[in-house]
């Protein structure tokens, strides 16, 4: 497996512009993460889906931000419209947790947003 | 909900010293306790976890230690190299495996 796939991997865009980021889990995994990344306040968890039903999403952070997953290998974030602190790096990331797994949690490459 | 804290933020070592960073946790029912390594520019990745029915796991140079009662949990590093510089994450969940991660802690390794 090719491991968590995320795109773009760099999206600079203006203010007021719809943004939608992309994630392709781990085939198999049932969990699926949206993490946004900041130096002032690190890893956040935005949402996670549990077998492509989102369970929590209270880490999101205002109605601008919507994330969906439509079937087990794909998942989006959009933000529309974005603002410039919306800047910052989003993780997707994906996870098995089965009779014996430990839940770990296996990261995309992660995209680089910036709202000008 | 579960509640992480971790320090320091920044740790600066020469090269061959050891490295701890230290973590606390709220929720007593958290039973494991995962570590990620994040290079820069590079995703998070997991490098050592433990179970709350273990006290401490060994894994080459780095290990980790808990202590339930007090909440705590630690990373230990022996003997740094440079290509340890990087931000270290820890994390506790419980049953749900859903972690909680702490702030991150960077650590700067000196040749």
């Amino acid at each position: 497996d090719a491991g968590v796939i995320q795109s773009p991997r760099h999206e600079v865009t203006e203010m007021g512009q719809e943004v939608t980021l992309r994630c392709k889990p781990i085939s198999g995994h049932d969990y699926l993460f949206w993490y946004r990344q900041t130096m002032m306040r690190g890893l956040e968890l935005l949402i996670y889906f549990n077998n492509n039903v989102p369970i929590d999403d209270s880490g999101m952070p205002e109605d601008r931000f919507s994330a969906k997953m439509p079937n087990a290998s794909f998942s989006t974030l959009k933000i529309q419209p974005s603002e410039p602190r919306d800047s910052a790096v989003y993780f997707c990331a994906s996870s098995f947790v089965g009779l014996s797994n430990t839940g770990e949690l296996f990261f995309g490459e992660g995209s680089r947003l910036t709202v000008l | 909900g579960e509640n992480v804290e971790q320090h320091p933020s920044t740790l600066s070592v020469q090269e061959g010293d050891s490295a701890v960073i230290k973590c606390t946790y709220s929720d007593s029912a958290s039973n494991y306790f995962p570590w990620y390594k994040q290079e820069l520019g590079k995703r998070p990745q997991l490098i050592i976890d433990i179970r709350s029915n273990v006290g401490e796991k060994k894994d080459q140079r780095i290990a980790v230690t808990l202590n339930k009662t007090a909440k705590h949990f630690s990373l230990h590093i022996t003997e740094t190299q440079p290509e340890d510089s990087a931000v270290y994450f820890c994390a506790a969940s419980g049953g749900s495996y859903i972690p909680t991660f702490g702030r991150g802690t960077s650590l700067i390794v000196h040749p």
